[in-house]
């Protein structure tokens, strides 16, 4: 069983539409990241979020992190094809991240 | 490039080989962590290892598996007597920040390209 559970699985677009990807969980998480990950590549940090409430932006992408600090969404306004990847969240906890199982986001041109 | 450096980035192996890792961490990161990905189950925390010290191994298996970080060289995940079951992507990521304490933040990982085990 995932500690972090990612949604939707999967998500495909039209250049220019919203989107956004969930990540729940029912544990406590002292922050929490969110990656990108691209075929072949290993995944790279796009945020992290510490404070329950919380939210970043960056750019199209907007972080929000649960006032409990157990879960978090991610969205992303006007969507671009180099927007096109795997999103993974990771909940900080004893040390260590743990992942979901990832949103693998398709945006179509 | 001073990014995590991983290699092999292809192993193939036969049922009953042994596979072996390497990792070396960014420059000045004495912190090591290895993830293994399986297609849509994301990545499973393996091990977390410091410079000669296992911190956290409750994510390997308990038999074929081992890890190590020596004080020189880079960091080793060993596989014995694979099996199909062990074919994966082999994440390696390293930071920097010494976490203290249990909400302490783990900072950021710095991932290397991967190494993919294939097993035959």
């Amino acid at each position: 069983t995932q500690l972090l559970e990612q949604s939707p699985q999967f998500l495909s677009i039209q250049e220019g539409e919203n989107l956004t990807v969930y990540c729940n969980s029912s544990s406590v998480f002292s922050s929490l990241q969110w990656y990108r990950q691209e075929p072949g590549e290993g995944p790279v940090l796009l945020v992290t979020v510490v404070t329950g409430g919380e939210v970043k932006k960056l750019k199209r992408l907007t972080f929000q992190f649960g006032d409990a600090r157990k879960d978090s969404s991610l969205h992303i306004t006007a969507a671009q094809p180099g927007d096109t990847g795997l999103y993974l969240c990771a909940g900080d906890s004893d040390y260590k991240l743990s992942f979901g199982a990832g949103t693998t986001v398709t945006v179509r041109a | 490039n001073a990014g995590v450096m991983q290699n092999p980035r292809h192993l193939v192996r036969r049922r009953g080989q042994e596979a072996r890792l390497r990792c070396s961490p960014m420059k000045g990161h004495s912190h090591v962590y290895w993830y293994r990905q399986l297609p849509e189950e994301g990545l499973k925390f393996m091990v977390y290892l410091q410079k000669e010290n296992i911190i956290d191994e409750s994510g390997m298996p308990k038999e074929r598996f081992s890890a190590e970080f020596p004080k020189e060289g880079p960091s080793i995940l060993r596989i014995q007597q694979v099996v199909r079951g062990d074919s994966a992507a082999y994440f390696c990521a390293s930071s920097p920040v010494r976490p203290r304490g249990r909400w302490a933040n783990t900072g950021e990982l710095f991932f290397g390209e991967g190494s993919r085990l294939t097993v035959l």
